[in-house]
């Protein structure tokens, strides 16, 4: 079954701190896309990337970039030099081809402290 | 930003009201969702519509309902509130289905006393 698993509860960093979130996924399809979101504290969803599952090219956006392993179901986010402003909570979501709802599949999220 | 909105934001009702929250678009997009947050859950889908009138199931849809009577509009109606309904609720669009990227409205927080 399509599962997604984001086994960090919480992370706490002191500002100018690399971090990464971890994500894990499980599927049976070939194809399928895997999605980062923010929630900041002020309670929005805000969409980060979207990667398809030909694609494992990894993908810089300033102070983010996300590693995708096809290898070990695993699509990783890494924050460089962290700022108090990264401070929410992070999802982690997989969608399949051939579902009939068409859902995505959330992780449970990871809580980002960035501490000043 | 995408153009959703989602009323009320905030509700609180009693055990076995019925309740209706609202979900308006501005992009004219084909796909609307609803789904609900829960600490230690994420978000689970409630509902879909793939189009007008257009609806289908998610993973905890009972105790909800659904309509889509206009492309902008979806409607999620608790048809007898309980406890186990507070939550916050979300509806998302996209323009195609599958891979699609959703993009989600402001939310709204629903408490049922």
């Amino acid at each position: 079954a399509q599962k997604v698993t984001q086994a960090q509860t919480e992370i706490s960093v002191v500002e100018k701190e690399d971090v990464t979130l971890d994500c894990v996924y499980e599927t049976r399809d070939t194809t399928y896309y895997l999605f980062w979101y923010k929630q900041p504290p002020s309670g929005e969803l805000v969409f980060l990337i979207r990667r398809n599952s030909f694609d494992e090219q990894n993908e810089i956006s300033g102070r983010y970039s996300w590693n995708f392993q096809k290898s070990t179901s695993s699509f990783n986010f890494t924050i460089t030099a962290s700022q108090v402003v990264d401070s929410a909570v992070y999802f982690c979501a997989l969608s399949e081809e051939g579902g009939a709802t068409n859902k995505l599949i959330f992780g449970t999220g990871t809580l980002l402290a960035v501490q000043p | 930003d995408a153009g959703i909105t989602q009323s009320p934001r905030h509700k609180v009702t009693e055990t076995g009201t019925p309740v209706t929250l609202r979900c308006h678009q501005t992009e004219n997009h084909r796909y609307m969702y609803w789904y609900r947050q829960d600490p230690g859950h994420g978000l689970r889908l409630i509902h879909y519509s793939y189009g007008v009138k257009d609806t289908d199931k998610g993973e905890v849809s009972d105790g909800y309902s659904v309509s889509r009577s206009k492309t902008e509009d979806f409607l999620l109606t608790l048809e007898s509130a309980t406890s186990s309904q507070t939550s916050v609720y979300f509806c998302a669009i996209s323009g195609t289905g599958f891979g699609d990227t959703q993009y989600f409205g402001p939310g709204t927080r629903l408490t049922v006393l």
